[in-house]
Formats: structure tokens, C-alpha cells, sequence
């Protein structure tokens, strides 16, 4: 079965770095469209950024765009989200989805708490 | 960027009982609307693509409707697991993924 499992998260201070990972199981990943979306404590859903199968096409939204990358290795099976320059807005619950238009599986997420 | 708004925020409904949730896009996004469930402490789980199209699991009791800007969730016998936050999501304007603010479903 589909299994996405993200890890990677914790606490930092705001202007600090962290790296997400997004491990995929249970279907060929090569062949699909990731994203990443967040969610802050109690609030609704953000899309943050996209990549394509190949990892040729790449997408953020405004709000992260110049601080987070995202990036996939195929071989791995495994997704990923560098985050720079945190900032306390960015605390939030961090997803990884299956798929480009909507997200037909999504992983349990990873929280990032951003903080002195 | 489109804006998505759901109603109610709140939506009291005893089990057995239908439930309807409305979503509206600030312009249109055509078919290209999908429908979420959370529970607290969970992912957001896929229920409906394409404004009607059920998720593959996703019980018959549930079904979406609408195209444009006006959009409908239908939850026909409200069942004890169905209690959540309900999230519209408009992919028209790609890649961008616009969220609604979610309608709650609560027991009455």
C-alpha cells in the first residue's frame, strides 16, 4: 500500500535551517508528482511547493519562494524540503503528498517549530 | 489567487442525518475542486477530485457536486467516523493548491 512517511522536523531558531524528508513506499515514485503542504497549530492548509516527477519543474508558493527548496531523489524513493531562513510564520505540521492537482495519499507529518 | 470560502464554520448534524458543506471560489475554477477530511492529529484524507469524483475507498454516502464557483459536499447518513474538518481545494490555477478554511462537522 501507499506509504508516505516524513521525518525531519523539531524545534530551531528563527533564522536557522532545516531538512525535510519524505519517504515513499508502495508505489513506483519515479512516476509521480510531490508536494509538500503545511499546516499551522489549529489552522487550515498551505501549499508550500511542488516538483515533478523528474524533478525538472519546480514550484513554490510566495511565501517560502527564495528560502525553501525542494528536491527528490528517485533512486531513494525520497522527497525533500530545505528550509532556510526560518521564521516564526513557519511553524506549522509539514505534509508530503502524491500528486500535482490534489493529494490522493499524504504522509502523517513532521512538525517544525520555529522559536527563541 | 483565487480565494476559496467554505460554509459554515461549524456545522452541528446528529448521526444518521445529511450533512451539507458549501464551498465557494472567488472565480471559476471549473471542475478542478477536491474535497478533504481531517481528523485531529491526522493528514487530510482524499475524498473527492474532479468537483464528483469519489477517492478510491471513499464511501458512496459521501458525494460532491457543483462546477464554476459554487461547489457542495454531501454527506447523506452522517455516520460516528465522519465527525472532522471538512476542506475544500481548488487545483484550476495550477500549481498552486488554494485551500478553503474548513467546515467543522460536530455532533449535535
Amino acid at each position: 500500500q501507499v506509504q508516505l512517511v516524513e521525518s525531519g522536523g523539531g524545534l530551531v531558531k528563527p533564522g536557522g535551517s532545516l531538512r525535510l524528508s519524505c519517504a515513499a513506499s508502495g508505489f513506483t515514485f519515479s512516476d509521480y508528482y510531490m508536494s509538500w503542504i503545511r499546516q499551522a497549530p489549529g489552522k487550515g492548509l498551505e501549499w508550500v511547493s511542488y516538483i515533478s516527477s523528474s524533478g525538472s519543474t519546480i514550484y513554490y508558493a510566495d511565501s517560502v519562494k527564495g528560502r525553501f527548496t525542494i528536491s527528490r531523489d528517485n533512486a531513494k524513493n525520497s522527497l525533500y524540503l530545505q528550509m532556510n531562513s526560518l521564521r516564526a510564520e513557519d511553524t506549522a505540521v509539514y505534509y508530503c503528498a502524491r500528486g500535482d492537482d490534489y493529494g490522493d495519499y499524504w504522509g502523517q507529518g513532521t512538525l517544525v517549530t520555529v522559536s527563541s | 489567487e483565487i480565494v476559496m470560502t467554505q460554509s459554515p464554520a461549524t456545522l452541528s448534524v446528529s448521526p444518521g442525518e445529511r450533512a451539507t458543506l458549501s464551498c465557494r471560489a472567488s472565480q471559476s475554477v471549473s471542475s478542478n475542486l477536491a474535497w478533504y477530511q481531517q481528523k485531529p492529529g491526522q493528514a487530510p484524507r482524499l475524498l473527492i477530485y474532479g468537483a464528483s469524483t469519489r477517492a478510491t475507498g471513499i464511501p458512496a454516502r459521501f458525494s460532491g457536486s457543483g462546477s464554476g464557483t459554487e461547489f457542495t459536499l454531501t454527506i447523506s447518513s452522517l455516520q460516528s467516523e465522519d465527525f472532522a474538518v471538512y476542506y475544500c481545494q481548488q487545483y484550476n490555477n495550477w500549481p498552486e493548491w488554494t485551500f478553503g478554511q474548513g467546515t467543522k462537522v460536530e455532533i449535535k
